[in-house]
């Protein structure tokens, strides 16, 4: 199935570090969503992205909504052992066919 | 609340069983869904449930067969698996399917032998 480009694949980082995560589209998206996923868990909705510019935060975390609805970002400032983990970026088109799109994932490994 | 439950958590079952995976919702939600997860990759949608009927089938096999018994449960039937069926199970429900949010249950890791 289709599925959305993100970027990077993964990331190993110290402790402290700031990280940031994108996801691009060729297809407009009226949602962005993003997950966190722990191994052998269900993803955990982190923010959820409604209009085009919209700049979230929750908590540590950031994320906005590109202009162009294409694409969409996620910053994690100063990381911490427990954000370690794979986050995947989604999309959704709305109307009839409302499927949840999907990103890659990235790998996130957060060294103490 | 935005909590659905998924039992049982672990499955092992052999080619020729018949068991069932259980996902229920308390949030009003109108809309659930059933995903497949391989390791590493994100979750592929399988089935969607919208106001308690079968909206959607991504072409999933017969040997997988869903029921939306009322608006708070989805259970997914199986029977005759292959091991290429071992997986992560997800459910996931939300308000309806005109894009509102979806929230994901914990998930069944379901191994067939």
């Amino acid at each position: 199935g289709q599925q959305l480009n993100q970027s990077p694949q993964s990331m190993f980082i110290q402790e402290g570090e700031d990280v940031s995560m994108n996801c691009t589209s060729s297809s407009i998206f009226n949602t962005w969503l993003w997950y966190k996923q722990d191994p052998g868990e269900g993803p955990v909705l982190l923010i959820a992205l409604y209009k085009a510019g919209e700049l979230t935060s929750n908590g540590r975390l950031t994320a906005q909504f590109g202009i162009t609805r294409k694409d969409s970002f996620l910053n994690i400032s100063a990381s911490i052992p427990s954000d370690v983990g794979i986050y995947f970026c989604a999309g959704q088109s709305g109307g009839a066919t409302n499927k949840l799109i999907f990103g890659t994932g990235t790998l996130l490994a957060v060294q103490p | 609340d935005t909590e659905v439950t998924q039992t049982p958590k672990h499955l092992v079952m052999g080619m020729t069983n018949k068991k069932s995976l259980k996902c229920e919702q308390h949030m009003g939600h109108r809309a659930m869904y059933w995903y497949k997860q391989k390791a590493k990759k994100p979750p592929e949608l399988m089935f969607v449930y919208s106001y308690e009927k079968l909206s959607i089938n991504e072409s999933v096999p017969s040997r997988f067969s869903p029921e939306c018994p009322n608006s708070s449960l989805l259970n997914l039937h199986l029977h005759a698996l292959q091991p290429e069926d071992s997986a992560l199970y997800l459910c996931a429900s939300s308000q309806d399917f005109s894009g509102e949010t979806q929230y994901f249950g914990p998930g069944t890791r379901l191994l067939v032998l």
